[in-house]
């Protein structure tokens, strides 16, 4: 079975800095990868997927995310964060089996931006 | 599109009764459903898949005598918490992957379930 580790739990930033939230994930084939935000109160959002292809995968609200094979890691980035960014983060990881796979979610991380 | 209408977004209920929430596919047939629940400050834990014609598949150490999944139609799947407690108070999440396009995953609102 699949799983999925993001070792940043708790990430507070200034506006303006760099972002880079850790997604490792454990499973012998191929996988699609997600990366989903949920705003307060809100509820869950898709912000980039990897299916196949570039590695690089650009998503919404400047988000990108670098899939590195040999790393089993799914890094999301964003080069300058603004303070509404504050929002939990989610890794997703599913089988590449073409079929209704079920998607298995790392922790969250919880990023904060201050002004 | 690919809008997944869950309902209702907060309930609260009496320990020992029993509680429904739905999800509907609005604009797309969903012949797999998800249903997961999350805790406070927690991530997703998927609970089971729900089949449309078929039983749901549970996860280890879901009830499924508790937690009670009817999937009738391609577009309604329903979650029932039975006898419920306290400690079954928690956001529950629903959600279908597309089958079609690019084959993503949209969710639902999630449903707030207080029991007092």
């Amino acid at each position: 079975a699949q799983s999925v580790s993001q070792h940043n739990h708790h990430v507070i930033l200034s506006e303006a800095a760099s972002l880079e939230l850790g997604c490792n994930y454990s499973y012998g084939g191929t996988v699609n990868l997600f990366w989903y935000v949920q705003y307060p109160g809100q509820h869950l959002q898709l912000l980039l997927k990897y299916f196949s292809g570039d590695p690089l995968v650009k998503g919404i609200k400047g988000f990108e995310a670098e899939f590195i094979k040999s790393k089993f890691s799914f890094n999301l980035r964003k080069p300058s964060v603004q303070w509404s960014d504050t929002a939990e983060y989610f890794c997703a990881v599913t089988p590449n089996t073409g079929t209704a796979s079920k998607l298995t979610f790392g922790t969250g991380t919880r990023l904060q931006v201050t002004l | 599109g690919a809008v997944v209408s869950q309902h209702p977004s907060r309930v609260i209920c009496k320990s020992g009764t029993s509680v429904k929430i739905e999800c509907r596919s609005l604009d797309f047939q969903a012949t797999t459903m998800f249903w997961y629940r999350q805790f406070p400050k927690q991530s997703l834990m998927l609970m089971a898949t729900s089949n449309e014609g078929s039983k749901a598949t549970y996860e280890q150490g879901v009830e499924k005598d508790k937690f009670l999944i009817n999937h009738a139609s391609l577009t309604l799947s329903t979650l029932t918490v039975t006898s419920a407690h306290p400690e079954d108070s928690s956001f529950y999440i629903c959600s279908a992957r597309l089958a079609r396009g690019n084959y993503g995953y949209t969710f639902g609102s999630g449903t707030r379930l207080t029991v007092v």
